[in-house]
């Protein structure tokens, strides 16, 4: 089968760094995705990682270990703007979706 | 119209009815995906269309039925509407099938309920 684990809820304050991390279960696997669903919106893509390592993206960040089967979104300097539901997905030739996390940032 | 839109917005439906979302795009994107979003449960494909004239199976194909005419619509179906169904359904477009290499662009979506 198949399945991607996240953290259901994160919080943290403003100006912080936050890291919300996405282990998979996969039977092929491509690259690991991120994207930004605000409440009521639509979900956006964020980032994608095919290999090892960590990309960069101004404020956001993601990293993937494809020996360790696991991946994560950094987020530095958070913002009020920055609370949102953040959804890691396998790559399979389709995106499988995880569940979401929902970030919470406080003033 | 810009990217892809969605119609309706909203729709209570009741329980036995037909129904069809509408979803356009007007990126000339090659692949197109249909998804639910239950709460706890994430995102799930439901049918998806690599190109026009073809497409395929999802996670959650039962129950539904989609077409692709042409590049720009792809509209999903619901025969005969159960209150499982209840769900917010996304569109989305990708410039190509090879993947998430392919960044996926999400229409606002439709919220259906089925009493």
């Amino acid at each position: 089968g198949q399945s991607l684990e996240q953290p259901s809820e994160v919080t943290a304050v403003e100006g912080a760094i936050v890291q919300i991390n996405c282990t998979y279960q996969t039977s092929g696997f491509y690259g690991l995705s991120w994207y930004q669903q605000h409440d009521g919106g639509a979900p956006t893509f964020l980032s994608y990682n095919a290999l090892d390592g960590l990309e960069e993206t101004g404020r956001f960040s993601s990293f993937l270990s494809r020996s360790d089967s696991y991946g994560y979104l950094l987020l530095q300097e958070l913002q009020m703007k920055d609370s949102a539901s953040y959804f890691c997905a396998v790559d399979t030739d389709k995106l499988i979706f995880g569940t979401g996390t929902r970030l919470q940032v406080f003033p | 119209i810009a990217g892809i839109t969605q119609a309706p917005t909203s729709q209570i439906l009741a329980a036995g009815r037909r129904m069809t979302l509408r979803c356009t795009q007007d990126m000339r994107h090659n692949a197109m995906y249909w998804y639910r979003q239950d709460l706890g449960l994430g995102l799930r494909l439901i049918h998806y269309s690599n190109t026009a004239g073809t497409t395929g199976k999802g996670e959650v194909p039962d129950g539904y039925s989609v077409s692709r005419a042409n590049t720009d619509d792809f509209p999903l179906t619901l025969a005969s509407a159960v209150p499982s169904q209840t769900s917010v359904y996304f569109c989305a477009s990708s410039d190509t099938s090879g993947g998430a290499a392919d960044t996926q662009y999400f229409g606002p979506g439709t919220r259906l309920t089925v009493l």
